[in-house]
Protein backbone atom coordinates (compact mmCIF):
# COMPACT_ATOMS: atom_id res chain seq x y z
CA UNK A 1 0.00 0.00 0.00
CA UNK A 2 0.98 3.23 -1.06
CA UNK A 3 2.74 5.74 2.31
CA UNK A 4 3.52 9.04 3.08
CA UNK A 5 6.49 9.90 0.92
CA UNK A 6 8.85 12.25 1.91
CA UNK A 7 11.66 13.90 0.32
CA UNK A 8 14.60 14.25 0.11
CA UNK A 9 15.64 11.94 2.88
CA UNK A 10 18.61 13.40 4.34
CA UNK A 11 19.42 17.20 3.66
CA UNK A 12 22.82 18.82 4.87
CA UNK A 13 22.54 23.13 4.92
CA UNK A 14 24.45 25.86 6.22
CA UNK A 15 23.73 28.78 8.80
CA UNK A 16 21.56 31.27 7.11
CA UNK A 17 20.44 28.87 4.05
CA UNK A 18 17.29 28.10 3.30
CA UNK A 19 15.70 24.60 2.93
CA UNK A 20 12.82 23.10 1.56
CA UNK A 21 11.20 19.62 2.61
CA UNK A 22 8.40 17.96 0.48
CA UNK A 23 5.51 15.93 1.86
CA UNK A 24 3.47 13.31 -0.71
CA UNK A 25 0.24 12.25 1.65
CA UNK A 26 -1.50 9.35 1.02
CA UNK A 27 -3.79 9.53 -2.15
CA UNK A 28 -6.90 10.60 -1.14
CA UNK A 29 -5.43 11.60 2.31
CA UNK A 30 -6.91 15.67 3.05
CA UNK A 31 -4.97 16.33 5.44
CA UNK A 32 -1.03 16.82 6.38
CA UNK A 33 0.65 17.42 9.32
CA UNK A 34 4.10 18.72 9.93
CA UNK A 35 6.28 17.68 13.22
CA UNK A 36 9.95 18.55 14.48
CA UNK A 37 11.63 15.36 16.35
CA UNK A 38 15.02 16.88 17.87
CA UNK A 39 17.58 14.31 19.12
CA UNK A 40 16.39 12.71 22.27
CA UNK A 41 13.10 14.11 21.37
CA UNK A 42 9.42 13.76 21.22
CA UNK A 43 7.66 15.15 18.16
CA UNK A 44 6.30 18.52 18.10
CA UNK A 45 3.64 19.37 16.25
CA UNK A 46 4.76 22.46 13.73
CA UNK A 47 1.58 22.86 11.66
CA UNK A 48 -1.40 20.92 9.41
CA UNK A 49 -3.31 21.53 6.60
CA UNK A 50 -6.94 20.77 5.91
CA UNK A 51 -8.26 20.66 2.01
CA UNK A 52 -5.00 23.01 1.56
CA UNK A 53 -6.35 25.33 4.37
CA UNK A 54 -4.36 25.75 7.01
CA UNK A 55 -5.94 24.17 9.83
CA UNK A 56 -4.07 23.91 12.95
CA UNK A 57 -0.74 25.49 14.02
CA UNK A 58 1.92 24.95 16.95
CA UNK A 59 5.12 25.72 17.83
CA UNK A 60 6.30 26.77 14.10
CA UNK A 61 8.65 29.24 13.98
CA UNK A 62 8.17 32.64 11.72
CA UNK A 63 11.02 31.76 9.86
CA UNK A 64 9.26 28.42 8.80
CA UNK A 65 6.21 28.66 6.35
CA UNK A 66 3.88 25.29 5.04
CA UNK A 67 1.50 25.44 2.61
CA UNK A 68 -0.48 22.68 0.90
CA UNK A 69 -0.96 22.56 -3.35
CA UNK A 70 -3.70 21.32 -5.19
CA UNK A 71 -2.61 18.01 -5.31
CA UNK A 72 -2.23 17.51 -1.38
CA UNK A 73 0.97 17.66 -0.84
CA UNK A 74 2.76 19.90 0.93
CA UNK A 75 5.96 21.73 1.22
CA UNK A 76 7.53 23.32 4.51
CA UNK A 77 10.04 26.11 3.95
CA UNK A 78 12.17 26.94 6.04
CA UNK A 79 14.77 29.97 5.91
CA UNK A 80 17.40 31.33 8.09
CA UNK A 81 18.68 28.07 9.13
CA UNK A 82 20.29 27.93 13.16
CA UNK A 83 22.15 24.99 14.14
CA UNK A 84 19.00 24.12 16.09
CA UNK A 85 16.76 23.38 13.48
CA UNK A 86 18.71 20.24 12.71
CA UNK A 87 16.34 17.49 13.43
CA UNK A 88 13.96 14.79 12.05
CA UNK A 89 10.94 16.36 10.43
CA UNK A 90 8.22 14.02 10.09
CA UNK A 91 5.07 14.29 7.84
CA UNK A 92 1.83 12.44 8.38
CA UNK A 93 -1.51 12.33 6.51
CA UNK A 94 -4.91 11.39 7.32
CA UNK A 95 -8.04 11.12 5.62
CA UNK A 96 -10.61 14.18 7.21
CA UNK A 97 -8.52 14.39 10.01
CA UNK A 98 -8.78 10.70 11.25
CA UNK A 99 -6.05 8.31 11.54
CA UNK A 100 -2.62 9.98 10.99
CA UNK A 101 0.08 7.92 9.12
CA UNK A 102 3.44 9.07 8.99
CA UNK A 103 6.54 9.39 6.83
CA UNK A 104 9.81 8.20 7.25
CA UNK A 105 10.78 11.86 8.02
CA UNK A 106 13.36 14.20 6.51
CA UNK A 107 16.88 14.20 8.64
CA UNK A 108 17.89 17.96 8.19
CA UNK A 109 21.17 19.38 9.82
CA UNK A 110 22.24 22.60 9.90
CA UNK A 111 26.27 22.91 9.93
CA UNK B 1 -6.20 21.26 25.34
CA UNK B 2 -5.09 17.75 25.23
CA UNK B 3 -2.13 15.72 26.63
CA UNK B 4 -0.43 12.75 27.39
CA UNK B 5 2.51 12.07 30.23
CA UNK B 6 4.47 8.89 30.18
CA UNK B 7 6.09 7.67 33.46
CA UNK B 8 9.73 6.71 33.19
CA UNK B 9 11.95 7.74 30.62
CA UNK B 10 13.75 4.55 30.75
CA UNK B 11 12.39 0.76 31.18
CA UNK B 12 14.56 -1.91 31.46
CA UNK B 13 13.02 -5.57 31.44
CA UNK B 14 14.96 -8.91 30.69
CA UNK B 15 13.82 -11.13 27.69
CA UNK B 16 10.83 -13.20 28.34
CA UNK B 17 9.60 -10.72 31.25
CA UNK B 18 6.76 -8.46 31.28
CA UNK B 19 6.71 -4.62 29.54
CA UNK B 20 4.76 -2.07 31.07
CA UNK B 21 4.46 1.10 29.47
CA UNK B 22 2.84 4.16 31.39
CA UNK B 23 1.03 6.59 30.15
CA UNK B 24 -1.78 9.32 31.43
CA UNK B 25 -3.79 11.69 29.52
CA UNK B 26 -5.29 14.71 30.30
CA UNK B 27 -8.39 15.65 27.85
CA UNK B 28 -11.91 17.57 28.62
CA UNK B 29 -14.12 14.82 25.96
CA UNK B 30 -12.90 11.23 25.45
CA UNK B 31 -9.89 11.13 23.13
CA UNK B 32 -8.35 9.43 20.35
CA UNK B 33 -4.91 7.58 22.01
CA UNK B 34 -2.35 6.08 19.92
CA UNK B 35 1.39 4.02 20.75
CA UNK B 36 3.65 4.87 18.17
CA UNK B 37 7.65 2.72 18.13
CA UNK B 38 10.45 4.40 16.79
CA UNK B 39 13.18 2.69 16.48
CA UNK B 40 16.96 4.52 15.68
CA UNK B 41 16.94 6.64 12.86
CA UNK B 42 13.15 5.00 11.50
CA UNK B 43 9.97 6.63 11.69
CA UNK B 44 7.08 6.49 13.59
CA UNK B 45 5.32 3.10 13.45
CA UNK B 46 1.61 2.82 15.10
CA UNK B 47 1.43 0.48 17.31
CA UNK B 48 -2.18 0.69 18.35
CA UNK B 49 -5.10 3.29 18.71
CA UNK B 50 -8.03 3.62 20.77
CA UNK B 51 -11.19 4.93 19.42
CA UNK B 52 -13.94 4.97 21.64
CA UNK B 53 -14.78 1.02 20.32
CA UNK B 54 -13.44 -2.00 22.98
CA UNK B 55 -11.36 -0.40 26.19
CA UNK B 56 -8.63 -3.57 25.42
CA UNK B 57 -6.93 -2.87 22.43
CA UNK B 58 -4.87 -4.86 20.79
CA UNK B 59 -1.71 -4.03 18.24
CA UNK B 60 1.20 -4.84 16.19
CA UNK B 61 4.07 -7.49 17.81
CA UNK B 62 1.60 -8.76 20.44
CA UNK B 63 1.46 -5.28 21.80
CA UNK B 64 -2.15 -4.22 24.27
CA UNK B 65 -2.98 -1.46 25.98
CA UNK B 66 -6.17 -0.63 28.12
CA UNK B 67 -8.02 2.36 28.29
CA UNK B 68 -9.04 3.46 31.69
CA UNK B 69 -11.27 6.44 31.96
CA UNK B 70 -11.30 6.46 35.88
CA UNK B 71 -8.08 6.45 35.58
CA UNK B 72 -6.79 8.46 32.68
CA UNK B 73 -4.66 5.98 31.86
CA UNK B 74 -3.86 4.28 28.61
CA UNK B 75 -0.82 1.70 29.10
CA UNK B 76 0.88 -0.41 27.31
CA UNK B 77 1.61 -3.61 27.50
CA UNK B 78 3.19 -6.87 26.47
CA UNK B 79 3.82 -10.44 28.39
CA UNK B 80 7.14 -11.75 27.17
CA UNK B 81 9.31 -9.32 25.99
CA UNK B 82 12.06 -9.90 22.75
CA UNK B 83 15.47 -8.49 22.23
CA UNK B 84 13.55 -6.75 18.88
CA UNK B 85 11.50 -5.00 21.55
CA UNK B 86 14.32 -1.93 22.27
CA UNK B 87 13.00 0.80 21.01
CA UNK B 88 11.47 4.40 22.08
CA UNK B 89 7.74 4.60 22.47
CA UNK B 90 5.85 7.22 22.25
CA UNK B 91 2.14 7.85 23.45
CA UNK B 92 -0.11 10.36 21.73
CA UNK B 93 -3.44 11.71 21.89
CA UNK B 94 -5.75 13.33 19.72
CA UNK B 95 -8.99 14.72 19.54
CA UNK B 96 -9.60 14.11 15.53
CA UNK B 97 -6.88 16.42 14.39
CA UNK B 98 -3.12 16.48 15.16
CA UNK B 99 -1.53 14.63 17.69
CA UNK B 100 0.42 15.58 21.08
CA UNK B 101 2.75 13.07 22.05
CA UNK B 102 4.50 12.27 25.41
CA UNK B 103 7.89 12.45 25.64
CA UNK B 104 8.85 9.02 24.76
CA UNK B 105 10.29 6.15 26.94
CA UNK B 106 13.02 4.25 25.98
CA UNK B 107 12.68 0.38 26.46
CA UNK B 108 15.75 -1.77 26.85
CA UNK B 109 15.87 -5.51 26.99
CA UNK B 110 18.18 -7.53 28.52
CA UNK B 111 19.56 -10.72 27.23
Amino acid sequence: AAGVIQSPRHLIKEKRETATLKCYPIPRHDTVYWYQQGPGQDPQFLISFYEKMQSDKGSIPDRFSAQQFSDYHSELNMSSLELGDSALYFCASSYTQGEAFFGQGTRLTVV
Amino acid sequence: AQSVTQLGSHVSVSEGALVLLRCNYSSSVPPYLFWYVQYPNQGLQLLLKYTSAATLVKGINGFEAEFKKSETSFHLTKPSAHMSDAAEYFCAVSLGGDMRFGAGTRLTVKP
